[in-house]
């Protein structure tokens, strides 16, 4: 069965640093994307950018590039997303997917189970 | 503020029909296709229809994705109160060069 399991709940200071992960199995790590989607609580889903685990390049929405780092390590297949410097407004449920393309079609299945992150002094 | 616009909610009774829409614009619905995701209270976003119009494995077909110019819709046949979740459209933007989500649509079964 293909999944990716998130690690879990996180609660730190505004200022501190995290890095979260995201596991996959049942497929080959290296065939696909992974991409990371934030949700603020009682809002939308936000799109953080991608990283392709083959050579770890990685495509960042503006929105996001500069305050957060996407990495892969394919030995563990596994994701991970970090913050150097939380912020509170970083309070959010963090979700990691699997981005498949085929013949140019492309969608995110599945999905983490999704990790919450907490900052609060 | 999202890129891709939908209504913040919908409702409909048991077994009635009910449509969602999605509005984009020519950088990302207008050449791309358009996937819908389904978010149970409490749960991660699941895929529902991906290529505009296409079930995944195990996904009912009383859910029907359409697509056309700059919009696209879900619709919902034999509404059933399971059906209550969150509905996100999602589509690439080349003029962003990353994915873009709709606000979501808070559906609720009367």
């Amino acid at each position: 069965e293909v999944q990716l399991v998130q690690s879990g709940a996180e609660v730190r200071k505004p200022g501190q640093s995290l890095r979260i992960s995201c596991k996959a199995f049942g497929y080959r790590f290296t065939s696909s994307w992974i991409t990371w989607v934030r949700q603020v609580p009682g809002r939308g889903l936000e799109w953080m950018g991608r990283i392709d685990p083959t050579d770890s390049y990685v495509n960042y929405s503006p929105s996001f590039r500069g305050h957060v780092t996407i990495s892969a390590d394919k030995s563990t297949s596994t994701a991970y997303l970090q913050w150097s410097i939380l912020e509170a407004s970083d309070n959010a449920i963090y979700y990691c997917a699997r981005g498949i393309a085929v013949d140019g079609i492309r969608w995110f299945d599945p999905w983490g189970q999704g990790t919450l992150v907490t900052v609060s002094s | 503020q999202s890129v891709l616009t939908q209504p913040p909610s919908a409702s409909g009774t048991p077994g009635q029909k009910v449509t969602i829409s999605c509005s984009g614009s020519s950088s990302n619905i207008g050449i791309n296709t358009v996937n819908w995701y389904q978010q149970l209270p409490g749960t991660a976003p699941k895929l529902l229809i991906y290529n505009n119009n296409q079930w995944p494995s195990g996904v009912s077909d009383r859910f029907s994705g359409s697509k056309s110019g700059t919009s696209a819709s879900l619709a919902i046949s034999g509404l059933q109160s399971e059906d209550e979740a969150d509905y996100y459209c999602a589509a690439w933007d080349d003029s962003l060069n990353g994915w873009v989500f709709g606000g979501g649509t808070k559906l609720t079964v009367l």
